[in-house]
């Protein structure tokens, strides 16, 4: 256990559907990550929370939309997506941004 | 932000000590340089951190040269357990990119 948790840890959608992900942590980290890791692939920076504001967005398809309520908590809603789209998406925290990050176990996305 | 390079794959048989080499020759000088483990389908994990000479900890060693363009995670005795994709990410000057990871090296280790 990492102090990072994820839910779902799987989860399968249509194209047209709109599912969310959350990702909690009770750290007392002010920063929060969201990635993308496809099969065989490294991961892939998607979004950046520090300090409940967005720091980063590295030209994310707009499909994918992130809210970030409180320092504890982070979502990723997903709408419309793609099946290129399916991948292990992980979050992760940080008490700073250039300190040790937790990584939660991810969820298991599969876009049908 | 800092760019590394390491081995794609490497290969080891347990029991031995495995060292891991990151290049990084454009490091900032208040650049940290932090390696993860990574197993199949599961999130990183933070292995070591350092700034310069050599850190030790109960998992591995970091040795990193005086000029800091490189480091070596070093691995005693390994064990199948080992087995993962090691990340070395060189960062900490404030930019929440310094998590950025590069395609990491794939160690094997074989009975």
């Amino acid at each position: 256990e990492t102090g990072v948790t994820q839910t779902p840890r799987h989860l399968v959608m249509g194209m047209t559907n709109k599912k969310s992900l959350k990702c909690e942590q009770h750290l007392g980290h002010n920063a929060m990550y969201w990635y993308k890791q496809s099969a065989k692939k490294p991961l892939e920076l998607m979004f950046v929370y520090s300090l409940e504001e967005r720091v980063e967005n590295n030209s994310v398809p707009s499909r994918f939309s992130p809210e970030c309520p409180n320092s504890s908590h982070l979502f990723l809603h997903l709408h419309t997506l793609q099946p290129e789209d399916s991948a292990l998406y992980l979050c992760a925290s940080t008490y700073s941004v250039n300190t040790e990050a937790f990584f939660g176990q991810g969820t298991r996305l599969t876009v049908v | 932000l800092a760019k590394t390079t390491q081995p794609i794959s490497m290969d080891s048989y347990e029991g031995q000590e495995v060292n891991i080499t990151c290049s990084h020759n454009n490091i900032a000088t208040n650049d940290y340089i932090t390696w993860y483990q990574q197993f199949p389908s599961q999130g990183p994990r933070f292995i070591i951190q350092g700034y310069k000479t050599k850190v030790t900890n109960e998992v591995a060693s970091l040795f990193i040269p005086a000029d800091r363009k490189s480091s070596t995670l070093s691995l005693p005795r390994v064990s199948l357990s080992d087995t993962a994709v090691y990340y070395c990410l060189v960062g900490g000057s404030g930019s929440a990119r310094q998590l950025t990871f590069g395609s990491g090296t794939q160690l094997t280790v074989l009975p």
